[in-house]
């Protein structure tokens, strides 16, 4: 299994409509992540969590929610999706000393 | 606010031939990363650097650090088409507010 597991994989939403990313790590980590990214662009901090009670609002994170269930856990929320929501999502966990591991990725889309 | 800048956006180079890419940063980090991205793949770790004059090398490819000139580079020997691949740098905040702030990329393509 993988150390970090991204659910689905791929979607196809419509406009309006509410969605949840799931992610959920292995790794025994407090640090979770959820990243956009878009079409050649470079990764964008959307969501961050340094344990179960701690959660931090990245670069972009208007029109997201998240939640983190467990430790293991950190689902990210489309309240009312939009077209300019399509993107690649990764989530992520790192330990305190810096080794970061990536999910597979969900790409998403709006239509 | 740390922003990470690549350069060059997008590389087109011939095999056999050597290229070097670079990542500048803007304030002070305790950690730079570098990754490797195939299309509508996951990132690929490649290197970790944490300490100014680091190098690391692994194969064709070797990354370096310079905190004082908060500057990274990547530098791509006898290039090879296997090696086509999206590239990114990435910076982390220091101890204590870690979180992965990413460049825009660098698109390589090699051609045969």
């Amino acid at each position: 299994d993988a150390d970090v597991t991204q659910t689905p994989r791929n979607r196809i939403t419509k406009t309006g409509k509410r969605i949840m990313l799931e992610c959920s790590q292995t790794k025994g980590h407090d640090r979770m992540y959820w990243y956009r990214q878009d079409p050649g662009l470079g990764l964008q901090l959307i969501y961050y969590s340094f344990d179960v009670k701690d959660i931090n609002k990245g670069e972009i994170s208007d029109g997201y929610s998240v939640s983190r269930q467990a430790q293991a856990k950190f689902s990210l929320s489309l309240e009312s999706a939009i077209p300019n929501q399509t993107a690649l999502y990764f989530c992520a966990t790192s330990d305190p000393w810096g080794d970061y591991t990536f999910g597979s990725g969900t790409r998403l889309t709006v239509v | 606010e740390l922003k990470v800048e690549q350069n060059p956006l997008f590389l087109s180079m011939q095999e056999g031939k050597n290229y070097t890419i670079y990542c500048n940063y803007s304030t002070t980090s305790d950690r730079l990363y570098w990754y490797r991205q195939d299309p509508g793949k996951s990132l690929e770790s490649l290197f970790v650097l944490l300490s100014n004059g680091a190098v690391k090398q692994e194969g064709r490819l070797m990354a370096s650090l310079d905190t004082k000139a908060r500057l990274s580079t990547l530098h791509i020997t006898a290039a090879v088409h296997d090696l086509s691949a999206t590239y990114f740098c990435a910076v982390d905040m220091n101890f204590g507010n870690e979180k992965l702030t990413f460049g825009t990329g660098t698109r390589l393509t090699i051609i045969p």
